[in-house]
């Protein structure tokens, strides 16, 4: 069982927006803005789009943004394209422990 | 260009040990922590391990604390990932990855190698 908790599937058509959700609590989501979003396509390693909530590593398209409010952290993606079919994890630092926990996946369907 | 390359996945009986390795180029290493986090076969993701740059810094998560053990060499731009009293549960593809210089998140991945305990 995941630390964070995310839909286990999205989807959406070409153009369109969708957003996916990673919920967690005040010791990690609602307690440190080190929240991240990563990419994941079969067979390959994740690829990170989003850290610190809304900070997108350079070379990531701007239709990726993130935003938070509370214990629930949220990843948007605007125009959606084929090639944004993927599984999407989120993560946060939890400051203590098990300092990184991870959302159990979404799988994203462009239809 | 960062790669992250790992070695050491295998098979291996519940009760033994493996040894992983990541050969890290293309940036300063001595800059960096480094981590290993691991996929189970249902997909989740877990993060195992972190290291700091000079290595004096080091963290588990709970389900592998007593039981694995991060190091690294900086001469050899390597760390590693000596892990025992393994169990059918760490069977996973283990990536090694690099934190990012702000934040806690995960920049650069390598292509991962699988572990499997099985008798």
């Amino acid at each position: 069982q995941s630390a964070l908790t995310q839909p286990a599937s999205v989807s959406g058509s070409p153009g369109q927006s969708i957003t996916i959700s990673c919920s967690g609590t005040s010791s990690d989501v609602g307690g440190y803005n080190h929240v991240s979003w990563y990419q994941q396509h079969p067979g390959k390693a994740p690829t990170l789009m989003v850290f610190d909530v809304n900070n997108r590593p350079s070379g990531v398209s701007n239709r990726f943004s993130g935003s938070k409010s509370g214990n629930t952290a949220s990843l948007t993606i605007s125009g959606l394209q084929a090639a944004d079919e993927a599984d999407y994890y989120c993560s946060s630092y939890t400051g203590s422990g098990t300092l990184v926990a991870f959302g159990g996946g979404t799988k994203l369907t462009v239809l | 260009e960062v790669q992250l390359v790992e070695s050491g996945g295998g098979l291996v009986k519940p009760g033994g040990s493996l040894r992983l390795s990541c050969a890290a180029a293309g940036f300063t290493f001595t800059t960096y922590s480094v981590n290993w986090v691991r996929q189970f076969p249902g997909k989740g993701l877990e993060w195992v391990s972190t290291i700091s740059p000079s290595g004096d810094s080091i963290h588990y998560a709970d389900s592998v604390e007593g039981r694995f053990t991060i190091s690294r060499d900086n001469a050899k731009n390597s760390f590693y990932l000596q892990m025992n009293s393994l169990r059918a549960e760490d069977t996973a593809v283990y990536y090694c990855a690099r934190k990012g210089v702000l934040g806690w998140n995960f920049d650069y991945w390598g292509q991962g190698t699988l572990v499997t305990v099985s008798s």
